[in-house]
């Protein structure tokens, strides 16, 4: 069974780097079949796609945050990670990594991990 | 950006009875949608996708309808486990989520 668990700080400074990881196991992220995902969700709101790579290394980031987002492959293949530059208290939120498959009219978000809080405060 | 708007914010429906949800996208997005059931403390889970597929596993009193701009979710018959928060999310031009649907026990 493919499970997805995100790792990393709790809390983060302002104007700091936020950086988390996403372990998949039961699965191999060297995989052509899916696109590795970060998405969030902020206090009491809706969902926010952040970005997602793909085995060979390609990225998409979401234009509204394509400047300050960097997602990697673990050189394990085991992981991939988030990191997101200048935070501020509005990225303060629930952080998912999540899985899409990737085939045409797929872009559907099918397997997520629990998520993990980040609170962005001094 | 490709704009989702969910209604009602809130919706009271006693158990048995049918919940109907919408979801209405600023622009078309012919049936590249999908939706989720979120419970507290919980991540999303998929429920829909193509409008109207339904996940692996997800029960047959959950069903999708529409294209383009107009989507509608109903739940036929509601279990005690289907209040939750709902969300609609396009595939079409990148990804956006709705505000989601609160659905509560009258």
């Amino acid at each position: 069974q493919v499970q997805l668990q995100e790792s990393g700080p709790g809390l983060v400074k302002p104007a700091q780097t936020l950086s988390l990881s996403c372990t998949v196991s039961g699965d191999s992220i060297n995989s052509a079949r899916y696109y590795w995902s970060w998405i969030r969700q902020h206090p009491g709101k809706g969902l926010e796609w952040i970005g997602y790579i793909y085995y060979d290394g390609t990225t998409y980031y979401n234009p509204s945050l394509q400047s300050l987002v960097t997602i990697s492959l673990d050189t394990s293949r085991t992981q991939f990670s988030l990191k997101l530059t200048s935070v501020t208290a509005a990225d303060t939120a629930v952080y998912y990594c999540a899985r899409r498959v990737a085939a045409t009219r797929t872009g559907y978000f099918d397997l997520w991990g629990r998520g993990t809080l980040v609170t962005v405060s001094s | 950006e490709i704009v989702m708007t969910q209604s009602p914010a809130t919706l009271s429906v006693s158990p048995g009875e049918r919940a109907t949800l919408s979801c209405r996208a600023s622009q078309s997005i012919s049936t590249n949608l999908a939706w989720y059931q979120q419970i507290p403390g919980q991540p999303p889970r998929l429920l829909i996708y193509g409008a109207s597929t339904r996940a692996t596993g997800i029960p047959a009193r959950f069903s999708g309808s529409g294209s383009g701009t107009e989507f509608t979710l109903t739940i036929s018959s509601l279990q005690s486990e289907d209040f939750a928060v709902y969300y609609c999310q396009q595939y079409n031009n990148w990804y956006t989520f709705g505000q989601g649907t609160k659905l509560e026990i009258k």
